[in-house]
């Protein structure tokens, strides 16, 4: 299994709170994505790294930040939770973007009440 | 748009076949993935196809139609244990992942 840590793996928050998830890896994998996932709805893609400090928004990015500074840890920010952010968010990592799988982190609960 | 099609959810018997269908409307390809992923569970790699035809890996095989905008899974000897989602997903021409929603498969004795 690629080593792919997340934490918090579950977390229960109020309306208007920030709140960081962390994800930690030890592939040494350049590339490094979040995701979350709701029923009903495949897999979005919030933001994702392509190196140190190296970000770019993807589909479902509003209300959310990233940042970098390490090559083994990517944060994900949620700036004000909101119930609409209630989901479960992957961690992904990939050797490359063209032609590699995508190895998950366990995933992160994330109830905004 | 782009869109991922896959049927919500189909029920197999154990040691059956079943076929998971996949059709997709993307802006670029650059390979369709099959994942699997448990209830409570992160998704896992199963398959990768970038070129027409069928790739076989044990018990599952996955073939794809570029032309057709299609792709299928086929599970063989069904095991209890296949009992799960099957993710279809498309890299688009920026590299990036579109997920389908997921295709539920129940497996009964």
């Amino acid at each position: 299994d690629a080593g792919i840590t997340q934490s918090p793996r579950h977390k229960v928050t109020e309306t208007g709170t920030p709140v960081t998830l962390r994800c930690h890896q030890t592939e040494n994998h350049r590339y490094m994505y979040w995701y979350r996932q709701d029923p009903g709805h495949g897999l979005r893609l919030i933001h994702y790294s392509y190196g140190v400090k190296d970000t770019d928004k993807g589909e479902v990015s509003d209300g959310y930040s990233v940042s970098r500074s390490k090559t083994e840890d990517f944060l994900l920010t949620l700036e004000s939770a909101t119930s609409s952010q209630t989901s479960v968010y992957f961690c992904a990592i990939s050797e490359s973007e063209e032609g590699y799988e995508q190895y998950f982190g366990p995933g992160t609960r994330l109830t905004v009440t | 748009g782009q869109n991922i099609d896959q049927p919500t959810e189909m029920t197999a018997t154990e040691g059956a076949i079943v076929q998971i269908n996949c059709t997709y409307q993307t802006s670029g390809f650059n390979g369709l993935f099959w994942y699997q992923q448990h209830a409570g569970e992160a998704p896992t790699f199963l398959s990768y196809n970038v070129l027409d035809g069928l790739e076989e890996k044990g018990r599952f095989s996955s073939f794809l139609s570029r032309s057709k905008g299609y792709s299928y899974l086929l599970l063989k000897e069904l095991q209890m244990k296949d009992s799960a989602s099957y993710l279809c997903a498309v890299m688009d021409s920026n590299y990036q992942l579109i997920w389908g929603a997921g295709t539920k498969l129940i497996i009964k004795p």
